[in-house]
């Protein structure tokens, strides 16, 4: 099973600033993902990360918001940017290996 | 793309059986189901994963009827620790537009 960090696990940001959140897979892995969950909701998708492509974003966040890098096969970062309150949220990466999805502990992200 | 539909929550006591359907009615051919267990402040978990029929593993079993329109997955003698949000998740090997539906908040009391 791919074991996933990402860092920061937690943060508290001013609005107006952006704030990168990195993910490191211990293996090679083709598809990643982030996704955003709002305290005490399910996961929603944010984009699809592939090495050696654009990142597909889905109906509701676009890349201005979201920049995401996918330099190599064992990382990537995803960046909110020009963060609001509303961005308050539990940003997580998964990966997929095997038909299995893997899931860092995410990242904690608090806007005042 | 497949939607699934769970009870928003459930409650049990340790040591009974819990059951918890998901349906997923218009699941497709290459589709497979899989369930994911989640605590707080922690990402989310892989418990099993099935196609068809029946799947078990050393932590639950996943019933899958010939229709594959439904799934439930079977916690056998659960425990305070089982407490923790369950996501039935559908989708391919392109996990292309994956979707986590609301998810069960199973609770289990002493």
């Amino acid at each position: 099973s791919a074991v996933i960090s990402q860092k920061p696990s937690r943060d508290i940001c001013q609005r107006g600033t952006s704030l990168t959140i990195q993910c490191q897979v211990d293996s090679q892995v083709t598809m990643m993902f982030w996704y955003r969950q709002q305290p005490g909701q399910s996961l929603t998708l944010i984009a699809t990360a592939n090495q050696g492509s654009e990142a597909t974003y889905e109906s509701g966040f676009v890349i201005d918001k979201f920049p995401i890098s996918r330099p190599n096969l064992t990382f990537s970062t995803l960046t909110v940017s020009n963060m609001s309150p509303e961005d308050s949220s539990i940003y997580l990466c998964s990966v997929v290996q095997e038909r299995i999805q893997y899931f860092g502990a995410g990242t904690r992200l608090s806007v005042l | 793309l497949a939607k699934t539909t769970q009870p928003i929550s459930m409650d049990s006591y340790e040591g009974q059986e819990v059951n918890i359907t998901c349906s997923h009615n218009n699941i497709a051919t290459n589709d497979y189901i899989t369930w994911y267990q989640q605590f707080p402040s922690q990402g989310p978990r892989f418990i099993i994963q099935g196609y068809k029929t029946k799947v078990t593993n050393e932590v639950a079993s996943l019933f899958i009827p010939a229709d594959r329109k439904s799934s439930t997955l079977s916690l056998p003698r659960v425990s305070l620790s089982d407490t923790a949000v369950y996501y039935c998740l559908v989708g391919d090997d392109r996990f292309q537009k994956l979707v986590f539906g609301t998810g069960t908040r199973l609770l289990v009391s002493p």
